[in-house]
């Protein structure tokens, strides 16, 4: 049980597109879904918290009008790197908490990695 | 300052051998801590939690020293399937489950 998935797993874009990844809570569901950012060798940097049915709460730094986020139902939530460039080439990892319950383990998803050219 | 600073190693050792990982956090609130293992290009998965009392899985022991703001991981009798990166990761007071991860420290055990 507390599979995640994320699609796509790859994904080479040019630069200007807009690209869209998918996390899904595929045997339970999740009231909050995290988006994190890791770059080579570096930590997984927290970018936004998605909640079901609002806003989003973007980290510090982190452009929300470049990275939209929707959280539509209790097993999606959607990343859009609007106007990717290079710099955005990164692995994306989503992570989901199941709803209804305290502290609890963070189940994540397995990445997306994208390359802008 | 780093909020999780870990090594970043690599700790190169060969099978059999105990290894220990450190970790300092500089949020003094913090209430959970986690260690975590990240294969190479894929997802972190939940090693275990860390408890004041410090707790043992096999051959991983985890320590919460809450003075110190210091967590470490013990593992016993390396194994090749260890090798890895270990991510430290704490859960900041009043972060909603927010968790900060630490950079990481590579494992490298050899036959």
């Amino acid at each position: 049980g507390a599979v995640v998935s994320q699609h796509p797993s790859w994904v080479i874009c040019k630069s200007g597109t807009s690209v869209k990844i998918e996390c899904r809570s595929l045997d339970f569901q999740a009231t909050t879904m995290f988006w994190y950012r890791q770059f080579p060798k570096q930590s997984l940097m927290l970018m936004a918290t998605s909640n079901e049915g609002s806003k989003a709460t973007y980290e510090q730094g982190v452009e929300k009008d470049k990275f939209l986020i929707n959280h539509a139902s209790l097993t999606l939530s959607t990343l859009t790197v609007t106007s990717a460039h290079p710099e955005d080439s990164s692995f994306y990892i989503c992570s989901a908490r199941v709803a209804g319950q305290g502290y609890n383990e963070q189940f994540f998803g397995p990445g997306t990695r994208l390359t802008v050219l | 300052r780093k909020e999780v600073e870990q090594d970043p190693g690599p700790f190169n050792v060969p099978e059999g051998a105990t290894v220990a990982f450190n970790c300092t956090y500089s949020n003094s609130a913090s209430q959970s801590f986690f260690w975590y293992r990240q294969d190479c290009r894929k997802e972190p998965k939940l090693l275990m939690s860390v408890y004041s009392s410090g707790n043992e899985d096999g051959r991983f022991t985890a320590q919460l020293n809450r003075a110190s703001q210091y967590i470490s991981l013990l593992i016993r009798d390396s194994k090749l399937s260890d090798s890895a990166t270990y991510l430290c990761v704490v859960n900041p007071t009043g972060g909603y489950n927010k968790l900060i991860f630490g950079a990481g420290t590579r494992l490298a055990v050899h036959p």
